[in-house]
Parts: C-alpha cells; sequence; structure tokens
C-alpha cells in the first residue's frame, strides 16, 4: 500500500546480529500492529502500539512509535535463527472525527533470513 | 476455539467455478475481517462485519465476491466465476471490539488462511 512504506524489503544477517526494520505512514495513526508471517502461513501477532512515543518489547524484540504517529520501527537484538520469516506492519489509520474500526492497512512485508 | 481456523487450507479451482471459503473466529468475538494476499505482497482489506453485519465492503475488487456472516459467529467468502487474478490467499481476523469508532484499539488475531490457485 502507498499508504505504508516499510524498509528494507529484505535483510539477511548472521546470528547474534542486532536489526531494524522501519514503518512509515503518510497518515496519522490510530494504532500500529507488528506481525510475524511463516511461509503459508496466517499472520502471529507481535505487538501493538497506540500512542507516541510509545515503546514495547518482548524478549529480544522491541517496537516504537514515535511521538507524531507516523514511523514505527522494530529492532531485533542478538538475532537467532528463529526469527527468520516476513515481518509486517499494519496501520489502523485514523479516521474521520478520529476514529476507527480496526480496518489494517498492511506494508509489503520485510523478508528476514538469519543464516547460523 | 483456540484460535481463528479457515477451512480449506487449499483449494484449486479452474477458471469460472465458484468457491465458498469458510473463517471460525475466536469464540466471542464480534468483529471479523477478511483480507486477500497476494505473493509476495502484504495483506489487503476485503470486508468488515460486526456480528452479521457487514459494515464496509469497500475493499471487495469486484462483485464477483460475496461475504456474509448470517449468525454472527462462523463467515463464508464466496467467489463466483474465479479468474486467475483471485489466486491468492485469503486471510480472515477476529477482534473482541464490539463498536465501529470505540476509542480502543482490539488486537486481530489471523487465520492461517486458504491458499486459492486459479487454473
Amino acid at each position: 500500500s502507498q499508504e505504508l512504506e516499510q524498509s528494507p524489503q529484505s535483510l539477511i544477517v548472521q546470528e547474534g546480529k542486532n536489526l531494524t526494520i522501519n514503518c512509515t505512514s503518510s497518515k496519522t495513526l490510530y494504532g500500529l500492529y507488528w506481525y510475524k508471517q511463516k511461509y503459508g502461513e496466517g499472520l502471529i501477532f507481535l505487538m501493538m502500539l497506540q500512542k507516541g512515543g510509545e515503546e514495547k518489547s518482548h524478549e529480544k524484540i522491541t517496537a516504537k512509535l514515535d511521538e507524531k504517529k507516523q514511523q514505527s520501527s522494530l529492532h531485533i537484538t542478538a538475532s537467532q535463527p528463529s526469527h527468520a520469516g516476513i515481518y509486517l506492519c499494519g496501520a489502523d489509520i485514523l479516521g474521520a472525527g478520529g476514529t476507527s474500526y480496526g480496518k489494517l492497512t498492511f506494508g509489503q512485508g520485510t523478508i528476514l533470513t538469519v543464516h547460523p | 476455539g483456540a484460535g481463528v481456523s479457515q477451512s480449506p487450507r487449499y483449494k484449486v479451482a479452474k477458471r469460472g467455478q465458484d468457491v465458498a471459503l469458510r473463517c471460525d473466529p475466536i469464540s466471542g468475538h464480534v468483529s471479523l475481517f477478511w483480507y486477500q494476499q497476494a505473493l509476495g505482497q502484504g495483506p489487503e482489506f476485503l470486508t468488515y462485519f460486526q456480528n452479521e453485519a457487514q459494515l464496509d465492503k469497500s475493499g471487495l475488487p469486484s462483485d464477483r465476491f460475496f461475504a456474509e456472516r448470517p449468525e454472527g459467529s462462523v463467515s463464508t467468502l464466496k467467489i463466483q466465476r474465479t479468474q486467475q487474478e483471485d489466486s491468492a490467499v485469503y486471510l480472515c481476523a477476529s477482534s473482541f471490539r464490539s463498536f465501529p469508532g470505540q476509542r480502543l484499539t482490539d488486537t486481530q488475531y489471523f487465520g492461517p488462511g486458504t491458499r486459492l490457485t486459479v487454473l
């Protein structure tokens, strides 16, 4: 979607390295979701951010949402082969009246490969 | 159930055939979404239900696509006269959020998807 740009499109790292995936919206976000997808499978929920400046962590994955609520980053520390997969950001874009019913607009995805 | 389930997981159809894809959301989830994911792309919104009411169908690509959720739980996405460009993974997601515009953000949980191949 042109409303949501995700970068890089693919990433190859050596096990143990840190990495960052970025997601930028052309519109103000009501919420920003990060999902992981393995080939042929559904999306696994990672984290959801709603407040400007918010940061959440789970195990070695940290996600941040900027103050303007238009950019988010996903950072993986000390990557492992189990982190490999497709990472997708999904934006719940602010609608008229400052509301939303939850329809998500997704980025193209980032394919992460982690070499042992 | 424990999660969102979809059936069939794989469907091969000849061009022109009708197909029906089923979604069983998490029990008690009011909101249900259908998305279409083309190869190498992120999912794209198709339609949204709140209980049995279809409140947004703006993403349905043509009038060959039809979705229903008659009793507010199980949903079916039907594609009539399938075309090759319909080949994609169809994902269903559900969430607990009950009201459009409610100032809450609620996690959407996705099913495994149905991979449709139209020959």
